[in-house]
């Protein structure tokens, strides 16, 4: 059964530094997703994706944050100068057709981001 | 502004017993609204949506359109049942899951 990729599955970074998580979505899927979920706490939505352009971002996903998909297959997530704040696990998750009309989401099996 | 709330942190129960954990949401129209469970250690997955009106692993989720409520429910729960189980009405409209703060259940021999 087709898979999403994330890498690295865990990243301990300083504050400050700029991060990068990736990831690999299923091969014909056309939107791609962000989310965090910070320990304890519940997902939360960061931003949507398609036709290589954000669709909709929370108001999480601020300056500090960007996406890309820079060859066809990976969609990363940066996050410029990381925050303590910003320790969460990361999820990417992709879609066939999007949400609307009960497509369902495949998940990867997160990011773990640890910012000291 | 879109919720969902999932009143009960944990719900804890005994194999056999009946499981029913709760989620109520605040959203204007007909959202389309998912169970997504995480089995220790694994990736959130997909447990069942509304649309197919399907029993996974026994569970089952009624729409309540008045009481805003997709509460999903088991009438015999077993112990590969403990999990987290998240409900999520789709956005809105806006082609995005917001998921509540999850229920964990734990099933005990």
């Amino acid at each position: 059964e087709p898979e999403v990729t994330q890498t690295p599955s865990h990243q301990v970074t300083q504050m400050g530094q700029e991060v990068i998580l990736r990831c690999v979505p299923i091969s014909n899927h056309l939107y791609f997703y962000w989310y965090r979920q910070i320990l304890g706490q519940k997902v939360e939505f960061l931003v949507s994706f398609y036709n290589n352009e954000i669709s909709e971002k929370s108001e999480i996903f601020d300056d500090q944050f960007s996406v890309e998909r820079p060859d066809g297959s990976n969609f990363t997530l940066k996050i410029r100068s990381t925050k303590l704040e910003d320790s969460a696990m990361y999820f990417c998750a992709s879609s066939l057709t999007g949400v609307s009309g009960a497509n369902v989401l495949t998940f990867g099996a997160g990011s773990r981001l640890t910012v000291l | 502004a879109q919720r969902v709330t999932q009143p009960e942190k944990l719900l804890s129960v005994f194999k056999g017993a009946p499981v029913e954990l709760k989620c109520n949401y605040s959203y204007s129209g007909s959202p389309e609204l998912f169970w997504y469970v995480q089995y220790s250690r694994q990736r959130l997955q997909l447990l069942l949506r509304h649309i197919s009106r399907e029993s996974i692993k026994g569970f089952t989720a009624d729409l309540n359109k008045g009481e805003t409520s997709f509460h999903l429910k088991k009438p015999f729960a077993q112990e590969e049942d403990s999990a987290m189980y998240y409900c999520a009405p789709e956005g809105g409209g806006y082609n995005k899951l917001i998921f509540g703060a999850g229920t964990r259940l734990a099933v005990h021999p």
